[in-house]
C-alpha cells in the first residue's frame, strides 16, 4: 500500500540556517504529492504541493521538488525564521484505490533566535 | 482559506462513557470529510470518509460500531467514541474536502485531544 516515509526530529535550527527535511514514499502509479504545516495549536495547512514528477512546488520560502527516480520530495528552505517552527508533515493523494492523503509521521522544527 | 472547526478541543471522559466530537465547515460547504487518529510521533491514520447523507466508509480495522459517524449536513459531522477505553485516547483529527473532482482541496481542524481515564 501507500507509505510516507519522513526523517525523525525534532530538527533544531539557528534562525537564518537552512532547511532540508527529508521526504520518500512509496505508491501506486503517481500520486500528487504535498507538504502539510502545523503551528502550535492550529489544524493542518497545506504549505505546497507538486502533482508530476519534477514539478517543484514553492510557498513562502519553501520549496519541494517531485523526483520520480527517488520517489522523494524534500523539503527545503534557505532561511529559516523563528516563525517557521511547526511540526511539518509530507503526504501523498494516491489516484488508485482510497482518495483520502496518505501521511508521514511529521517532522517538528525548532528554529531559535 | 476555508476554515473548519473542531469542538472540544480537548475532552478527559471516564472508561465506559461516550463521547461526541464534532466538525464543522464554517465558510463552505463539504459533502466529504475524513476523520483521522494521530498517535504520538506517528502519522495521521485515516479512520472514515464520511459523505454527506449516506453512510461512513470506514478503514480496515476502524470499529465501525464504536466510532460512530454521522454527517447529516453539509457544514457539520461528528464522531462518537462509545464506551471508551483508555487505548481511545489520542488526537482526534477531521478535515473537509471542498473542490472538484481531481482539483480537490483538504482543510483541517484543529484536532480533538480524547484522554480516557
Amino acid at each position: 500500500g501507500d507509505s510516507v516515509t519522513q526523517m525523525e526530529g525534532p530538527v533544531t535550527l539557528s534562525e537564518e540556517a537552512f532547511l532540508t527535511i527529508n521526504c520518500t514514499y512509496t505508491a501506486t502509479g503517481y500520486p500528487s504529492l504535498f507538504w502539510y504545516v502545523q503551528y502550535p495549536g492550529e489544524g493542518l495547512q497545506l504549505l505546497l504541493k507538486a502533482t508530476k514528477a519534477d514539478d517543484k512546488g514553492s510557498n513562502k520560502g519553501f520549496e519541494a521538488t517531485y523526483r520520480k527516480e527517488t520517489t522523494s520530495f524534500h523539503l527545503e528552505k534557505g532561511s529559516v525564521q523563528v516563525s517557521d517552527s511547526a511540526v511539518y508533515f509530507c503526504a501523498l493523494k494516491s489516484y488508485t484505490g482510497r482518495r483520502a492523503l496518505t501521511f508521514g509521521s511529521g517532522t517538528r522544527l525548532q528554529v531559535q533566535p | 482559506g476555508a476554515v473548519v472547526s473542531q469542538h472540544p478541543s480537548r475532552v478527559i471522559c471516564k472508561s465506559g462513557t461516550s463521547v461526541k466530537i464534532e466538525c464543522r465547515s464554517l465558510d463552505f460547504q463539504a459533502t466529504t470529510m475524513f476523520w483521522y487518529r494521530q498517535f504520538p510521533k506517528k502519522s495521521l491514520m485515516l479512520m472514515a470518509t464520511s459523505n454527506e447523507g449516506s453512510k461512513a466508509t470506514y478503514e480496515q480495522g476502524v470499529e465501525k460500531d464504536k466510532f460512530l459517524i454521522n454527517h447529516a449536513s453539509l457544514t457539520l459531522s461528528t464522531l462518537t467514541v462509545t464506551s471508551a477505553h483508555p487505548e481511545d485516547s489520542s488526537f482526534y483529527i477531521c478535515s473537509a474536502r471542498v473542490g472538484l473532482a481531481g482539483s480537490y482541496e483538504q482543510y483541517f481542524g484543529p484536532g480533538t485531544r480524547l484522554t480516557v481515564t
